[in-house]
């Protein structure tokens, strides 16, 4: 079946501007996982969700980011007022406990702030 | 709290030499261990992991790693790599108690002809 996708593959946006990030996890995977890779600080956890509610922020560098998953299925990652720094790829990964909970990674949205 | 220090940020090896990549460890609770790869500009995949059970563990394309709980490590190895293994490797750690992974800065891999 499909992997984990993710859209837009590269946005380019300008300092101060929102951007939405999306995640279409594996079919029937209860959880989803976002992560953070950029320069000098390697792969970051930002944030999980098991269903629609999301039991781990802690990752969430500020409040600037917010996330958010309907329906089971998608989640939307949004960075309002983009600064400089969050230029990174962020990836997003879907598990299930019938798959032992493996993290399949989808293959990164790559987010460049001018 | 769990980190994961890989030692080496650069290995080059020439192709058909054995190949060490070092991941240590930290935590105050049990963890699981994995390593991962990313192939240039492709997601990361799963390469082999740790859960319970036999401490020497292999994975795809031939890599295996062992599990040393008293020296808090998990090393991946491989006897004799291709020119196909360049790619940036991560050793990541989840406590049992969590869902979400700690990944060290990773280890990029360089194999010349």
């Amino acid at each position: 079946g499909a992997g984990v996708s993710q859209s837009p593959s590269n946005k380019v946006t300008e300092k101060g501007k929102d951007v939405e990030l999306r995640c279409d996890p594996i079919s029937g995977h209860t959880a989803l996982y976002w992560y953070r890779q950029s320069l000098g600080q390697g792969l970051e956890f930002l944030i999980y969700f098991q269903g629609n509610s999301a039991p781990d922020k802690s990752g969430l560098p500020s409040d600037r980011f917010s996330a958010e998953r309907t329906g089971g299925s998608v989640s939307t990652l949004t960075i309002q007022r983009t600064q400089q720094e969050d230029s990174a790829v962020y990836l997003c990964a879907s598990s299930s406990r019938d798959a032992g909970n493996e993290q399949f990674f989808g293959p990164g949205t790559r987010l460049t702030v001018l | 709290a769990q980190s994961v220090t890989q030692l080496d940020s650069q290995v080059p090896v020439f192709e058909e030499a054995p190949v060490e990549l070092r991941c240590n460890y930290s935590s105050s609770v049990s963890v699981y261990l994995f390593w991962y790869v990313q192939y240039p500009n492709q997601g990361l995949q799963l390469l082999l992991k740790y859960l319970s059970g036999s401490t020497l563990v292999k994975g795809i394309n031939g890599f295996e790693a062992e599990f040393n709980k008293s020296q808090t490590s998990f090393h991946l190895r491989k006897p004799s790599v291709h020119i196909s293994d360049t790619a940036e490797y991560f050793c990541a750690v989840r406590a049992m108690n969590t869902d979400k992974l700690i990944f060290g800065t990773g280890t990029r891999l360089q194999v010349f002809p």
